[in-house]
C-alpha cells in the first residue's frame, strides 16, 4: 500500500458527461501528479501540483482540468467525455517534487 | 525530444532464469532513471532508480545497468521468480521542467514455474 488513495476505484458514464476523480496524497506529501494509462498511449503524466499551485503540465486536454485544495487532496475534473477518454487515471505524489512518485491504485474509468 | 523507448514489450523467462529490459533515450537532460513495476490492478510502484552519474546500481536481485554514452539503461533481473511475473515501465525525468516522468512503453513480463 502506497499511502495514495483514490477514489472512486471503477467509474462507468456516458459520451458527454463530466466526472470527477479524487486523490488524497500520502501523509506529509505536497505535490500531486496525475497520469493517465491507456493501452494505445501507455502512461502519460498529466499535470502536477505543488502545494496547491500548478507547476507542471503535461498532455492534459482543455476538457480536463485539476486542483489541489488545501488539505492537499486533489481533483481531476473530466468533461465533455469521449469514448478515448476510457483509460485508468493514476493519482502519484511526493514530498516536494524531485523525490520518488508514490502511485495510487487507479481510477478505472470507462466512457460508453 | 521526451520519449523512451522500451524493449521488448513482453518477455517470458523460466524460473530462476535472468529477465533483462532495455531502454533508450534521446534526451540528454534526463537526470533520473527509475524503474516501476506494476501488477494487474494496482499501480505503478517504484522498484530501483539510478542517476546518470553512476553506471550500475544493485538492490537485491534487481540491477540497472545504465551506460551514458549510448543514452541506454537496463534492468536485469537475476534468478528471476513467478512472483516477479508483472508489467515493468522505465522512465525519465528531467530535473529542470518540474517531475514529470516520462514512460517507456511497459514491459509484461512472465516468468514460468
Amino acid at each position: 500500500d502506497s499511502g495514495v488513495t483514490q477514489t472512486p476505484k471503477h467509474l462507468i458514464t456516458a459520451t458527454g458527461q463530466r466526472v470527477t476523480l479524487r486523490c488524497s496524497p500520502r501523509s506529509g506529501d505536497l505535490s500531486v501528479y496525475w497520469y493517465q494509462q491507456s493501452l494505445d498511449q501507455g502512461l502519460q503524466f498529466l499535470i502536477q501540483y505543488y502545494n496547491g499551485e500548478e507547476r507542471a503540465k503535461g498532455n492534459i486536454l482543455e476538457r480536463f482540468s485539476a486542483q489541489q485544495f488545501p488539505d492537499l487532496h486533489s481533483e481531476l475534473n473530466l468533461s465533455s467525455l469521449e469514448l478515448g477518454d476510457s483509460a485508468l487515471y493514476f493519482c502519484a505524489s511526493s514530498v516536494r517534487g524531485r523525490e520518488t512518485q508514490y502511485f495510487g491504485p487507479g481510477t478505472r474509468l470507462l466512457v460508453l | 525530444q521526451q520519449q523512451v523507448k522500451q524493449s521488448p514489450q513482453s518477455l517470458i523467462v523460466q524460473k530462476g532464469g535472468i529477465s533483462i529490459i532495455n531502454c533508450a533515450y534521446e534526451n540528454t537532460a534526463f537526470d533520473y532513471f527509475p524503474w516501476y513495476q506494476q501488477f494487474p490492478g494496482k499501480g505503478p510502484a517504484l522498484l530501483i532508480a539510478i542517476r546518470p552519474d553512476v553506471s550500475e546500481k544493485k538492490e537485491g536481485r534487481f540491477t540497472i545497468s545504465f551506460n551514458k554514452s549510448a543514452k541506454q539503461f537496463s534492468l536485469h533481473i537475476m534468478d528471476s521468480q513467478p512472483g516477479d511475473s508483472a508489467t515493468y515501465f522505465c522512465a525519465a525525468r528531467v530535473g529542470t521542467s518540474g517531475s514529470r516522468l516520462t514512460f517507456g512503453e511497459g514491459t509484461q513480463l512472465t516468468v514460468n514455474p
